[in-house]
């Protein structure tokens, strides 16, 4: 079975600063990898994935994460946040079945970006 | 752009009552998926369902049931409401295989 831990349910942080939100996962098979956003009292949408090659993903308003194997970590940073970046993160694995896909969500990281 | 739209964005039921969340698709997503979303918790995975009549449990499908009689539409099912059932509910849908999952905006269910 697969399941995703990060480990800062809150992380508060000055605008301007650079912010790392930290993801775990295990899994006894090869997994893909996705951090998701939620705005307040929006769904969630897809900030970047990672399914094979390079291990470092970069994904929208300025997002990366990078992959590390050894580790079973799959980090998301941003060198400078700004106000709206103010949400809920969400890591994420997926494992493949023959007709569908799994996702299973970790508990949500609630970054607050202080002025 | 795709869009995933759930009919009710707050209810209000009493305990024991029979709930109907609905989620409609515009984009023809073979998969589709209920979650719950609780403080602490995330996201966890209800029911999920690869094509039209066909249907899988997740990890809490427990009070729980779902529909799939059309492609675009599934529908999650509360038999009889319970307060534990008070939560915020994310229907997504995805193509196989995409590994991209799109969401509706939410239904904040409380059961009174």
């Amino acid at each position: 079975a697969q399941s995703v831990t990060q480990l800062d349910s809150q992380v508060p942080v000055f605008e301007e600063a650079p912010v790392e939100l930290r993801c775990n996962y295990s899994s006894s098979v090869s997994v893909y990898l996705f951090w998701y956003v939620q705005y307040p009292n929006q769904g969630l949408q897809l900030l970047l994935k990672y399914l094979s090659g390079s291990t470092l993903v970069k994904g929208i308003n300025g997002f990366e994460a990078e992959f590390n194997k050894s580790q079973t970590s799959f980090h998301l940073r941003k060198p400078s946040v700004h106000i709206s970046d103010t949400a809920e993160y969400f890591c994420a694995v997926s494992v493949w079945k023959t007709s569908y896909d799994k996702v299973i969500f970790g508990p949500g990281t609630s970054l607050s970006v202080i002025p | 752009d795709v869009k995933v739209t759930q009919s009710s964005r707050y209810l209000v039921k009493r305990t024991g009552e029979k709930v109907f969340l609905e989620c409609v698709q515009d984009m023809d997503h073979e998969n589709m998926f209920w979650y719950r979303q609780d403080p602490g918790l995330g996201l966890r995975l209800i029911y999920f369902s690869y094509d039209v009549k066909m249907k899988e449990k997740g990890d809490i499908p427990e009070g729980y049931s779902v529909s799939r009689e059309k492609k675009e539409r599934f529908s999650l099912i509360l038999e009889s409401a319970s307060t534990n059932q008070t939560s915020m509910y994310l229907c997504a849908s995805s193509l196989p295989g995409n590994l991209k999952a799109f969401f509706g905006q939410g239904t904040r269910l409380t059961v009174v």
